[in-house]
Order: structure tokens, then C-alpha cells, then sequence
């Protein structure tokens, strides 16, 4: 079984620019997630998506990031403009529904801003 | 709200050494909790997790937690640590659907 792909897995950017991330989950995966990871720190829940609905985004900085799921199936999480505390790196995870099943990480596209 | 809490950044232990690492969490509903382990440049695995029933719960690679209600704590813990095992470890803890983790324990193994 395929895991979760996420592209690109680096991206330099310079400040003020955009970005875009995209995730494929598993295969039959109602529920998407994409997480942020500080250095340091744990991952952050920013959006969930349940098919192609946004089930939370109550930690999503929406001044500036934007994410769809369009069809319920991929997802694009895209920063626009980008701030130099944005550099982290952006988990993918899907799961077969949202309700205390495993989710499974992408490896995640670690984006620095200069 | 749920939190997580993990008692060190960083951990030392030989190979065949015992690994301990520990985790506190606060939950205003009875938890679910989770072990995730992370290699570099890899998303995040999961280890073990505790939802209900037993509350020692065995999972891959030799690992195992308890879950203590009293002690609102959920440890991992490895009998004899390998070399493989060198990597970062989260602590999380949900209620329905969304994870909150810990800080994270990285795991060194000297051999």
C-alpha cells in the first residue's frame, strides 16, 4: 500500500514570496491533515479536511495560508506571502475517518525562508 | 483541552540499556494516547497507542507504555535499546479526532 506523498520535499523561498505544498494521501483516506512542525517543537494541527470539507482550521493563520481538497482527495496547502517564522516543516497525515483512527505522516517538505 | 507534556529534550542511553521516556498529559475527557516516533527526514511513525482496555500496551519494535490514570502519565519504555532505535520520539494525546503532541524526546544510543 502506497503511504502518503507530499511535493517537494525542500523549498528555499525569500520572504514576502508564496509557496505551495501538495499531499496525495492513502488511497481511500476520508480525513486529511496538515500539520506544522517548528524546530523543537511538536507538530501543529493547521487544517483538517473530512472528504472535501475543512473540519478545523481554527490554528490556520488565514491572513496568509490558504488550503483545498478539491475532489476529496488531494490537497494544496499554499502560503502567500510568506514570513520568515513560517520556516518549518509541513506534515501531511490522512486517516480513514476522523474518529481516533491512526493517521499516517507523509515525510513532509521542509520549507525555509531567507 | 488536552496538553502534553515531555520530561527531557534529550536522552543518552547505551545499546542494551533501558530507554525511558516520559510523558504527562492533561485531558479533560478520559484520553487516547499515542507514541509516534520520527527519523530524520521521515514523517512521523506510530509506535503504540492507548484507547481502552489494557493499560499496558505493547507496539513495534519492542516498545511499550502505561497508561496511568493517576499519575496522568503514559512512559515508554524499551528493555534493551539498539542502535536503531536513535530518534525522535512524540507524545500525543486526543480527544475525538485531534492530536495535540508533546514538545518531543530525542534518543541518542552510544554504543
Amino acid at each position: 500500500e502506497a503511504g502518503v506523498a507530499q511535493s517537494p520535499r525542500y523549498k528555499i523561498i525569500e520572504k514576502r514570496q508564496s509557496v505551495a505544498f501538495w499531499c496525495n494521501p492513502i488511497s481511500g483516506h476520508a480525513t486529511l491533515y496538515w500539520y506544522q512542525q517548528i524546530l523543537g517543537q511538536g507538530p501543529k494541527l493547521l487544517i483538517q479536511f473530512q472528504n472535501n470539507g475543512v473540519v478545523d482550521d481554527s490554528q490556520l493563520p488565514k491572513d496568509r495560508f490558504s488550503a483545498e481538497r478539491l475532489k476529496g482527495v488531494d490537497s494544496t496547502l499554499k502560503i502567500q506571502p510568506a514570513k520568515l517564522e513560517d520556516s518549518a516543516v509541513y506534515l501531511c497525515a490522512s486517516s480513514e475517518s476522523s474518529s481516533y483512527n491512526e493517521q499516517f505522516f507523509g515525510p513532509g517538505t521542509r520549507l525555509t525562508v531567507l | 483541552a488536552q496538553s502534553v507534556t515531555q520530561l527531557g529534550s534529550h536522552v543518552s542511553v547505551s545499546e542494551g540499556a533501558l530507554v525511558l521516556l516520559r510523558c504527562n498529559y492533561s485531558s479533560s475527557v478520559p484520553p487516547y494516547l499515542f507514541w509516534y516516533v520520527q527519523y530524520p527526514n521521515q514523517g512521523l511513525q506510530l509506535l503504540l497507542k492507548y484507547t481502552t482496555g489494557a493499560t499496558l500496551v505493547k507496539g513495534i519494535n519492542g516498545f511499550e507504555a502505561e497508561f496511568k490514570k493517576s499519575e496522568t502519565s503514559f512512559h515508554l519504555t524499551k528493555p534493551s535499546a539498539h542502535m536503531s532505535d536513535a530518534a525522535e520520539y512524540f507524545c500525543a494525546v486526543s480527544d475525538n479526532y485531534k492530536l495535540s503532541f508533546g514538545a518531543g524526546t530525542t534518543v541518542t544510543v552510544r554504543a
